[in-house]
């Protein structure tokens, strides 16, 4: 089965501080990773996919398979990257399994 | 071009009573999905249809079903309501089976009492 970890919960940084989101996964094949995000009383929205190796708003993801990890990251924190990040996997239709998030607070 | 909608926003409900949930996707999608997202938590696959037929299911009981109609919108439907089926509802929207990334609606927010 497939399964997303993230273990922060919440994580606090200083404005243009480097900023650094974990996620774990674990699955059986060749799983696409997701990057959502929901900042405050918006829906949630993509930010990132590992296929695309896009830069988006500063931040990017490198699939490290060896380690099964996709860590979003950022070089300098802003005030309005402070939103919920979830991780997510999936695959063949897309149907996603979500990690239970981490709560970002950038610091001004 | 207009996002994904759902209706209502708010629903509280009675132990046992059945629910009906409603999505609007966004124009040009032809696959939907549902998640359930419970307090603290990430969302959780329920299912998805594709072309009006169900096309993946998560971990949930077949008390929780669904349709999608010749539009692409869809309907999420709970019967025999538990109240630990208290959570907001979301939908998403998307072409070609996710390929794309999927647009979310808002949620509706279900409290079971």
């Amino acid at each position: 089965a497939q399964r997303v970890t993230q273990p922060e919960k919440l994580l606090s940084v200083f404005k243009g501080a480097p900023v650094e989101l974990k996620c774990n996964y674990s699955y059986s094949g060749s799983p696409e990773l997701f990057w959502y995000v929901q900042y405050s009383r918006q829906r949630l929205q993509l930010l990132l996919r590992h296929i695309s190796r896009e830069s988006i708003k500063g931040f990017t993801a490198d699939l490290n398979k060896g380690e099964t990890s996709f860590h979003l990251k950022k070089p300098f924190a802003q005030e309005e990257d402070s939103a919920m990040y979830y991780c997510a996997t999936g695959a063949g239709s897309y149907q996603l399994t979500f990690g239970k998030g981490t709560k970002l607070s950038v610091i001004p | 071009e207009t996002g994904v909608t759902q209706s209502p926003t708010h629903l509280i409900k009675t132990r046992g009573q059945q629910v009906t949930l409603r999505c609007s996707s966004q124009s040009g999608h032809n696959t939907v999905s549902w998640y359930q997202q419970a307090l603290g938590q990430g969302p959780q696959f329920i299912f998805q249809y594709y072309r009006e037929e169900e096309n993946g299911r998560g971990n949930f009981p077949p008390r929780f079903s669904g349709l999608q109609f010749p539009n692409y919108s869809s309907e999420l439907n709970v019967n025999a309501l538990e109240l630990d089926d208290s959570a907001l509802y979301l939908c998403a929207s998307s072409s070609a089976l996710g390929r794309g990334g999927y647009t979310f609606g808002s949620g509706t927010r279900l409290t079971v009492v």
